[in-house]
């Protein structure tokens, strides 16, 4: 049983490049997440999905686009990347049934921006 | 808006006890959560007090007072591997996964 997945785990990108950070659970969670974290800082949300083929904005949503194509997928876009992006990515998923509203977490993306 | 304090360090030796706290403000409230985090890790789930008390899981212990807007992480019986930074967090709405998270305590063991 992986959990929650996560590709790449790092990249380095110029600025301006795009990419897509990928996100796969097993687990059937019907709720998933993207949050970045940086140093010193707590976790902030930038998008969310409440199931497939939705998604809602987080705290710190500029600069990023998601879809959640499959339940299982939740990919985080970055259409023209900048030096603040670069940031540890994280992604999450929970269960609708959850009585703990447990997040469950990948092991993170690590993304620099040039 | 909503934010969350708590220390930034705390340092204790092996078999101490240490607590930390977390004062929030919150334009509703549904509840605190702790999370666990190593470094390069990914962050883990701890605990969750929805009501007012303490919820013992094992050596960890959390405490929540709704009425004074606080909460606390007591780690018992400290060892080693519970060097990591551990967040408190609270739903950003009635929705429990939209979380805001502290910036984190960095606990050192020593020895």
């Amino acid at each position: 049983n992986a959990g929650v997945t996560q590709t790449p785990k790092f990249r380095v990108l110029k600025t301006g490049q795009s990419m897509t950070l990928l996100c796969a659970q097993d687990m059937n969670h019907e709720y998933m997440y993207w949050y970045r974290q940086d140093p010193g800082m707590g976790l902030r949300l930038i998008h969310y999905s409440v199931g497939e083929g939705t998604t809602a904005k987080g705290e710190v949503p500029d600069g990023y686009n998601v879809s959640r194509l499959k339940k299982q997928n939740f990919l985080l876009g970055l259409e023209s990347a900048a030096p603040s992006q670069t940031s540890v990515y994280f992604c999450a998923s929970m269960g609708e049934n959850s009585n703990t509203g447990e997040l469950f977490f990948g092991e993170g993306s690590r993304l620099t921006v040039l | 808006g909503q934010s969350l304090e708590q220390p930034s360090e705390v340092t204790a030796v092996e078999g101490a006890i240490v607590q930390i706290n977390c004062t929030y403000q919150t334009s509703g409230f549904y509840g605190l959560s702790w999370y666990q985090q190593h470094d390069g890790g990914a962050p883990t789930f701890l605990s969750y007090n929805a009501l007012d008390g303490l919820e013992e899981t094992g050596r960890f212990s959390s405490f929540l007072s709704r009425s004074d807007s606080y909460g606390y992480l007591l780690l018992q019986e400290l060892q080693m591997k519970d060097s990591a930074s551990y967040f408190c967090a609270v739903p950003l709405t009635d929705s429990w996964g939209k979380l805001q998270f502290g910036a984190g305590t960095q606990v050192v063991v020593t020895p």
